[in-house]
This record gives C-alpha cells, structure tokens and sequence, in this order.
C-alpha cells in the first residue's frame, strides 16, 4: 500500500461546484502539503501544516481551503471551481530538519478538470 | 517564492550520460533535492545533497553543487529508456518550504 494516498485520482467537475480533495498518510509525519502542478510552472504551494493545529497559506492559496483533520489526513477544498484550476493536483509529507532531511514524500496526483 | 530554474527539454541517446543543470536563488538553502517523475505518478526522491557538501555519487548518479554560482546539476551516466521521465530540484531552506524547479522533461532515444 501507498505511504500517501490521494482520492480521487481523477475528478471531472462543472464551474461552481464543491470539490474535496483527500489524502492520507501512513508514514507518520507531522508535516503535509498540497501543491498544484501545471505544465511549464513546476510544483507550487498552495497550503502546507506542520501539526493538526498548524495550517498556513503558501504561493498560491486564493480560491482554495484545507482541513487537517488529524495527524494523517489533509484535505483541500476548492470552494467555487473554476477552469484555470485545472490542474494535477499532489498532497506531500515530510519528517522536517529536526527529524532528518526534511525528504518530501509524494502521493500519486489527483487530475482534476474544470469545465 | 525563490526562483529555482532549469530548462524544459533535454533529449539523449541511449547510452549517453545526461546532465541536467538548476540555478537557484537562495544562497541559505539547507538541502538540495532532485526528484523524478514518470507518467501518470507522484514525484519521487532520487538523491539530496547537503549545502556545505561540493559533490555527492550514488550508483549512476551524481550530483555537483557549486555554491558560489548557485548551481546544482544531476549527471546520469549510461542513461537508460527507463531514465525517461522529469526531474525536478527543489531547494529547502528554514525547514518550512520547498521550492521546486520548472521541471526538465529527459527523452531517452533508443
């Protein structure tokens, strides 16, 4: 089984709409991320957490909202989808320096289209 | 965020030693990563290096850092079809954030 797993990993979806996407942890980091992905841009942050208690914007947080439910699960909301989130989306961990190299671990992507 | 760049394409002949090149921008980094992804998956770690380390070897790999110039490059000698996917660096400094490069899309020709 996967150390994080991304649902769903494929969403397609109409302008307006609510979408919740999840993803869960096994690897038992305090530290999780979600980031979008677009051709040519790279990876870019959208919100990270470092605790259950612990949420902050990152480079791109207009338009989305996150919910850390508990230590193992992050979840990312788009309140009011729009075509230019079409994206993939990626949820990440990591152990932080304290704990080692902060090494962030990947789920396998969720691709979401808006139309 | 800190800028971190490389270019889009890089096409090599089966065989061949591929380099890929990265500049970044934070001269604070704490580690420096490259990570790989294939079609349709997540982005996985292939190798990090330490900031006060220069050059770093595993198996087919080899990272050299050049601090002064803010240079990271990733050498993959006899580089294999399997090795087709796209590498990212990602610098990572204070602990909080990454910051991940545009990403380099390597074709591997038969």
């Amino acid at each position: 089984d996967a150390d994080v797993t991304q649902t769903p990993r494929n969403r397609i979806t109409k302008t307006g709409k609510r979408i919740m996407l999840e993803c869960s942890q096994t690897k038992g980091h305090d530290r999780m991320y979600w980031y979008r992905q677009d051709p040519g841009l790279g990876l870019r942050l959208i919100y990270y957490s470092f605790d259950v208690k612990d949420i902050n914007k990152g480079e791109i947080s207009d338009g989305y909202s996150v919910s850390r439910q508990a230590q193992a699960k992050f979840s990312l909301s788009l309140e009011s989808a729009i075509p230019n989130q079409t994206a993939l989306y990626f949820c990440a961990t990591s152990d932080g320096f304290g704990r080692g190299t902060n090494i962030q671990y990947f789920g396998a992507g969720t691709r979401l289209s808006v139309l | 965020g800190e800028d971190v760049e490389q270019s889009l394409f890089l096409s090599v002949r089966e065989g061949d030693s591929s380099v890929i090149n990265c500049t970044y921008t934070d001269s604070s980094s704490t580690y420096l990563y490259w990570y790989k992804q294939e079609p349709g998956a997540g982005l996985q770690l292939l190798t990090y290096i330490f900031s006060n380390m220069d050059m770093k070897q595993d198996q087919r790999l080899t990272v050299l850092l050049n601090k002064k110039d803010k240079h990271l490059s990733l050498r993959i000698a006899d580089t294999q079809t399997g090795d087709s996917a796209i590498y990212f660096c990602a610098e990572s400094y204070t602990g909080n954030q990454f910051y991940f490069g545009t990403g380099t899309s390597l074709t591997v020709i038969p």
